[in-house]
């Protein structure tokens, strides 16, 4: 497995309040990705990241922020926790972004995930 | 919103029976790649295919790209209890981009021994 390390891997938080996941890489890659995954919806793209300092918004992007400040960690922020925002969170890197007819593009390795409850 | 369909969201067979699963999209996709998450897990990278009418196999596995590049299946050949999981395809539309990667609801994967 790629050496991508979550955390917390479990939070329990109350509605309101500041929460932030922290995506640790140790593999080098340029691309880093916050995907939510729910029943029903598959994974879908929070943000991501094409290197340090600079970051793109996603599909579910409202409601959270992130920042790269090195190469191997990308936060996610959630400012104002809200019950919808229950979910799985997965962290995934990847060496190059998907390309449009060219394999060996855009392969995402996946963190372990961190499941957030907001109450 | 989703523009990638994946079906069926269950299915349980028996142990040594065949299993196929479904991705349709509306819009021509670029690529399409598979992912595998165990119970518990996280996505694992299958295979990516690119071309109309790509067929690619992994043991028992076989990956399959529309003609009009709209729809893909994973086909296992005689199911083991290590296939249990649920099974994503992610679609790419346009000329890609990390932001147009869009994934299936899955198809969870029972296997009964």
């Amino acid at each position: 497995d790629a050496g991508i390390t979550q955390s917390p891997r479990h939070k329990v938080t109350e509605t309101g309040t500041p929460v932030t996941l922290r995506c640790h890489q140790t593999e080098n890659h340029r691309y880093m990705y916050w995907y939510r995954q729910d029943p029903g919806h598959g994974l879908r793209l929070i943000h991501y990241s094409y290197g340090v300092k600079d970051t793109d918004k996603g599909e579910v992007s409202d409601g959270y922020s992130v920042s790269r400040s090195k190469t191997e960690d990308f936060l996610l922020t959630l400012e104002s926790a809200t019950s919808s925002q229950t979910s799985v969170y997965f962290c995934a890197i990847s060496e190059s972004i998907p390309v449009s007819g060219r394999s060996g593009t855009g392969e995402l390795f996946f963190g372990e995930g961190s499941r957030l409850t907001v109450l | 919103g989703q523009q990638v369909m994946q079906i069926p969201q269950y299915q349980h067979v028996q142990e040594g029976e065949d299993f196929t699963t479904y991705c349709n999209s509306s819009t021509t996709l670029s690529n399409i790649q598979w992912y595998k998450q165990r119970p518990g897990g996280h996505p694992v990278f299958l295979i990516q295919l690119v071309k109309s009418g790509e067929v690619k196999k992994q043991k028992r596995l076989t990956f399959q790209f529309g003609e009009a590049k709209k729809n893909s299946s994973l086909h296992i050949t005689a199911t083991q209890t290590t296939d249990v999981g649920t099974y994503f395809c992610a679609g790419l539309t346009g000329a890609g981009g990390a932001n147009n990667l869009f994934f299936g609801t899955g198809t969870r994967l029972t296997v009964i021994p």
